[in-house]
């Protein structure tokens, strides 16, 4: 079946360096993404999300890009940070739903700070 | 703390017995998710209540797992005749459906190993 996948499994940076993770997904149906981070022992955390109608969206240090021709999501970190070190989880909210939403997550992509 | 409580943290059963999980969502949450998540990879969905009405389940669920929620507030997980299959991290996610698309708040969640 259709799936969300990733690009990289494993990113090194360095500290203060930006970070680009990618994220691939095959649902061209798919209206809405979130990335999500998660720390070793822990629930994953959400980080950002966008819906289909729009290319980019901005938080704190962080943005997502989508491009829908493509089908490829990308998070963008600044200035990295070694709190930032995790392994990053892209999710698709995955149609048809009839009353919710099933996302379907990707393996993720490891994330390390060098100092 | 308001986030999604999972209990308990950590389960060790033996092939065979019965094993019960629950999630306490964030409290103005009407929607509630299991996911299944195991090493290397990202989380798989389960299942998902609106209120206390199950509306999916993947073909994931076997007979042997049932999922509860009976005033619309808390879960149980339940897993019956546990196999060495069933080890795996189960995470509780909630989000208030005000709209079709809303983000996911997962828990800690249940590490269970089946020995």
């Amino acid at each position: 079946g259709e799936s969300v996948g990733l690009h990289l499994p494993t990113l090194s940076v360095q500290e203060g360096d930006n970070s680009i993770i990618n994220c691939a997904y095959s649902n061209s149906a798919s209206d809405y993404f979130i990335w999500y981070k998660q720390e070793s022992g822990k629930g994953p955390q959400f980080i950002i999300d966008i819906r289909s109608n729009m290319d980019k969206r901005q938080g704190q240090r962080v943005t997502v890009l989508l491009n829908k021709t493509v089908k490829h999501l990308s998070l963008q970190i600044a200035a990295t940070q070694p709190g930032d070190s995790a392994v990053y989880f892209c999710a698709e909210n995955t149609p048809p739903v009839n009353y919710g939403q099933n996302f379907v997550f990707g393996p993720g992509t490891r994330l390390s700070v060098l100092p | 703390d308001t986030g999604v409580s999972q209990d308990p943290r950590h389960k060790i059963t033996k092939r065979g017995q019965n094993v019960t999980f629950r999630c306490d969502p964030i409290s103005e949450h009407n929607r509630l998710y299991w996911y299944r998540q195991t090493l290397g990879q990202g989380p798989e969905f389960l299942t998902y209540f609106q209120n206390e009405a199950q509306l999916e389940k993947s073909r994931l669920l076997s007979d042997r797992f049932s999922a509860e929620r009976p005033k619309g507030s808390f879960s149980t997980l339940e897993i019956q005749r546990t196999e060495q299959g069933d080890s795996a991290m189960y995470l509780c996610a909630s989000s208030l459906g005000t709209g079709k698309n809303s983000p996911l708040h997962f828990g800690n969640g249940t590490r269970l190993t089946v020995t």
